[in-house]
């Protein structure tokens, strides 16, 4: 069975801290990674979307992949109270019409 | 870029109606179209991927003759929740995408039956 994992939360930090997400998968064969941001009553936001190895910044985020370890992260660094949200890792399955496995979430609070 | 308009944002209504949901995408073409399912404090669940002008592809235990889903155009999927029951009680989203792009979300359509 195709899995998404995401750490059991929920994560508190602090204002300004960096706060840190993690998401393993078990297909090898995933080739499309997406990490979705998720305020409570709202309909999921795109926020990063990584292909290859490596890392990939977009202002205060950062995802990180590793397809060898099948492990997809994402940093959000400066946190603000703002960014207090469900953080969805998805995983594309390859093949036909490229369906999204999504993770339980993860839900992030940044204290003032 | 890649905006999803989803209609109607709250329905209520009695056991045994029929409910219809809109899912628009407003400024691209959108090969691929999806529905999903949301329970309180629970990750999405796909119930049916969709393109445009062919039949809908039903994940396992979805109920392809109650949950009606039409992808007739590019860019318009309906989903028809037919005779709805209080267990239908969900956040309903949808999502397009176009090809080797990302999926974007519709604000979503949060169904209350009575």
């Amino acid at each position: 069975q195709k899995e998404v994992e995401q750490n059991s939360g929920p994560l508190s930090v602090p204002e300004g801290a960096i706060a840190s997400l993690n998401c393993t998968y078990s297909d090898r064969g995933s080739q499309s990674f997406f990490w979705y941001r998720q305020y409570s009553g709202k309909s999921p936001e795109l926020i990063m979307s990584i292909y290859s190895n490596g890392d990939k910044e977009d202002g205060r985020f950062t995802a990180q992949l590793n397809k060898a370890s099948q492990y997809v992260s994402l940093l959000i660094r400066d946190s603000q109270p703002s960014d207090s949200a469900t953080y969805l890792c998805a995983v594309n399955i390859p093949g036909a019409n490229s369906k999204l496995t999504f993770g339980k979430g993860i839900t992030l609070s940044v204290r003032p | 870029g890649a905006v999803v308009s989803q209609h109607p944002s709250r329905v209520i209504c009695k056991s045994g109606t029929s409910v219809k949901i809109e899912c628009r995408s407003l400024d691209f073409q959108a090969t691929t179209m999806f529905w999903y399912r949301q329970f309180p404090k629970q990750s999405l669940m796909l119930m049916a991927t969709s393109n445009e002008g062919s039949k809908a592809t039903y994940e396992q235990g979805v109920e392809k003759d109650k949950f009606l889903i039409n992808h007739a155009s590019l860019t318009l999927s309906t989903l028809t929740v037919t005779s709805a029951h209080p267990e239908d009680s969900s956040f309903y989203i949808c999502s397009a995408r176009e090809p080797d792009q990302p999926q974007h979300f519709g604000d979503g359509t949060r169904l209350s039956i009575l």
